[in-house]
């Protein structure tokens, strides 16, 4: 069964420094998700993008983040300069079809630690 | 503020009896209700979605209703497994929007 899958599953690195976390979505795929999940707090959505673009972005995805799909099958966030609140588990989602009603995969996660 | 809130936080029940988790959200205009699984440590696994018109849907031993008039949500979970132990979340999206607003789960753990 096709997934989501996301890269690397841990990721440490220092504050200030810059960070780019991977998924490669499901084949077949338009529309991509990017959420976080600090420890012991609900998921958060940080951006959609549909068609080289960005659909939507919440108050969190600051000048900071970026999202690109540099080839046909990767999707990847960039965080510039990372701070210590930045430290939690980042999910990668696609979906086949747009709208409110679409049916978001999420990946496994990737665990960003900021020392 | 669109809002979703769970309870219990968390709920321990015994190995093959039913429980059932509640969900009760304030978003508008409603587009529809999903349910979640996330297992710890891992990305959530859909288990319902449901649009205003639905009040009820099942998969497998998991059946979720929906009131729309009083903005509430249950998961009702039939003869639990060990393996049911996880994180179950309510996430609520509105009409013309992408973006998932998701509650903050309710952790059950399954005893033998």
């Amino acid at each position: 069964e096709p997934e989501v899958t996301q890269t690397p599953s841990h990721q440490v690195t220092q504050m200030g420094q810059e960070v780019i976390l991977r998924c490669v979505p499901i084949s077949n795929h338009l529309y991509f998700y990017w959420y976080r999940q600090i420890l012991g707090q609900k998921v958060e959505f940080l951006v959609s993008f549909y068609n080289n673009e960005i659909s939507e972005k919440s108050e969190i995805f600051d000048d900071q983040f970026s999202v690109e799909r540099p080839d046909g099958s990767n999707f990847t966030l960039k965080i510039r300069s990372t701070k210590l609140e930045d430290s939690a588990m980042y999910f990668c989602a696609s979906s086949g079809r747009g709208g409110a009603n679409n049916e978001q995969f999420f990946g496994p996660g990737t665990r960003l630690t900021v020392l | 503020k669109n809002q979703v809130e769970q309870s219990p936080q968390s709920l321990i029940i015994l190995e093959g009896k039913n429980c059932t988790l509640q969900c009760n959200y304030t978003v508008s205009p409603f587009s529809n209700l999903r349910w979640y699984k996330q297992d710890t440590g891992r990305g959530p696994v859909s288990l319902t979605i449901m649009t205003f018109s639905e009040n009820t849907k099942s998969n497998g031993r998991y059946t979720a209703t929906l009131d729309a008039d009083t903005k509430q949500s249950s998961l009702h979970i039939t003869a639990s497994q060990l393996s049911d132990s996880a994180s179950y979340i309510c996430v609520v999206s509105v009409v013309g929007n992408e973006k998932l607003t998701f509650g903050t789960g309710t952790r059950l753990t399954i005893i033998p």
